[in-house]
């Protein structure tokens, strides 16, 4: 399989406890993003990559959150200290070097917080 | 903000009709893009349009733009019950080439 994906599917977490999810991109896409959505609603951006780069962040994305690409390859989004408002769909999405390419998604890690 | 908004937010059509989505936009765009979701599922890239496009189609998926009026439109002929997804639109802005901006949707239901 050659598509996004994303480990783990979902996830279960008491609030205060720390989360990691893991995203693995097509292999030739040298930009990678991370998204959320909330049940109705569209993903909404949090932050993208270029290789290992990290270019930019929403404000969405507070100082419990934050995210690698340290080979340029796979991406880790780690939450820290996770509130019961983080729970959410987290979507990865890649494409190739243009930032006007098509975005091929994940599909994605369900987080739950209790 | 220059996230689009999709029209209506619910839709439901017998299979074998044609169903039709309404997007519209805020700011100036380089491209727009259809997605489809299915329930709990990731983002399936339906069609590109560029701003310099007013008709695109693939297979049984027709895109308008009309840029000014801020709008595009994502016909589904002859519908089948597997249809039945979630559809989005999203624009990269032309003033942040790098973020993605999506509506909020529309749920479609496509009863056999």
């Amino acid at each position: 399989d050659t598509g996004v994906s994303q480990n783990p599917r979902h996830k279960i977490t008491k609030r205060g406890q720390n989360v990691t999810f893991r995203c693995d991109p097509i292999s030739e896409h040298n930009r990678l993003y991370w998204y959320r959505q909330t049940l109705g609603q569209g993903p909404e951006f949090l932050t993208y990559f270029q290789n290992e780069a990290q270019l930019e962040k929403s404000r969405l994305l507070s100082d419990r959150f934050s995210a690698e690409r340290p080979k340029g390859s796979f991406s880790t989004l780690e939450i820290q200290r996770t509130e019961q408002g983080d729970s959410a769909m987290y979507l990865c999405a890649s494409s190739l070097t243009s930032s006007q390419e098509t975005q091929y998604f994940g599909p994605g890690t369900r987080l739950l917080v209790l | 903000s220059q996230q689009g908004e999709e029209d209506p937010q619910a839709l439901s059509i017998q299979e074998g009709e044609n169903a039709t989505m309404n997007c519209s936009y805020k700011t100036s765009i380089n491209n727009l893009q259809w997605y489809r979701q299915n329930s709990g599922r990731g983002l399936v890239h339906l069609i590109l349009i560029r701003s310099n496009e007013r008709e695109k189609h693939s297979g049984r998926l027709r895109v308008t733009l009309d840029t000014s009026k801020k709008s595009s439109s994502l016909l589904i002929t002859a519908s089948r019950a597997a249809d039945t997804a979630s559809y989005f639109c999203a624009t990269f802005g032309s003033d942040n080439f790098n973020k993605f901006y999506f509506g909020s949707g529309t749920k479609l239901n496509v009863k056999p």
